[in-house]
């Protein structure tokens, strides 16, 4: 079974630019999330989907930061404009629709480092 | 107060040795609980759930779980170099229908040989 796939795997920016992350999660798989982990911590919570509407985005910097889930499937997470501290690895983790203890269970992909300079 | 808190580490123990790594958790509601293994420039692998009171165990590998005392484990039996990573804690939090993880700073692990 393929895993979360992420593209692309590392970008370099400079700040005020801007950049987008793309995903594709395990297949089956209807809920997508967004994580931030910058260096030395756990990863961060940023956007939820169920299939494709959000459920959760209160910890996304709206203001900066934009993620869409057409159709369900794929993602897709913006940052406009970037500034340093945006700087960290971009997580995608998909987990089963929600309805079993398996369900809770989120498997990331490979992630994408973002050095905003 | 911090949802989820772990030992930064670094926890050196001998090969063939046991890991006890260590989490605690600020929410009583908390129905879910997770151990992430994280190598090194890689992202985090699910190695472990647990969802009610006890003990589970899978190969070399045991969680605890203590709801009472909010507190999560791991312990690595007979640990490899190979087992030298960050391990995370992170703990579930249904809130408004959304399936929130937590996660801790992560312990980091070495396996000396």
């Amino acid at each position: 079974e393929a895993g979360v796939a992420q593209s692309p795997r590392y970008k370099i920016i400079e700040k005020r630019q801007s950049v987008a992350f793309w995903c594709n999660p395990i297949s089956g798989h209807a809920t997508l999330y967004w994580y931030q982990q910058i260096l030395g911590q756990g990863p961060k919570l940023l956007i939820q989907f169920q299939n494709n509407g959000v459920v959760d985005d209160s910890q996304l910097p709206k203001d900066r930061f934009s993620a869409e889930r057409l159709k369900g499937v794929d993602s897709t997470l913006k940052i406009q404009p970037a500034k340093l501290e945006d700087s960290a690895v971009y997580l995608c983790a998909s987990s089963l629709e929600w309805g079993t203890e398996e369900s809770y269970e989120q498997y990331f992909g490979p992630g994408t480092r973002l050095t905003v300079t | 107060q911090k949802e989820v808190e772990q030992n930064s580490g670094p926890l050196s123990v001998p090969e063939g040795a046991i890991a006890s790594l260590n989490c605690t958790y600020s929410d009583r509601g908390s129905q879910s609980f997770f151990w992430y293994r994280q190598y090194s420039g890689k992202s985090p692998e699910l190695i472990m759930s647990i969802y009610s009171n006890g003990d589970k165990e899978d190969g070399r590998f045991t969680a605890q779980l203590n709801k009472a005392s909010q507190y999560v484990s791991l312990l690595i039996r007979d640990s490899q170099p190979s087992d030298s990573a960050t391990y995370l804690c992170a703990v579930n939090k249904e809130e408004t229908g959304a399936n929130n993880l937590f996660f801790g700073t992560g312990t980091r692990l070495t396996v000396i040989p």
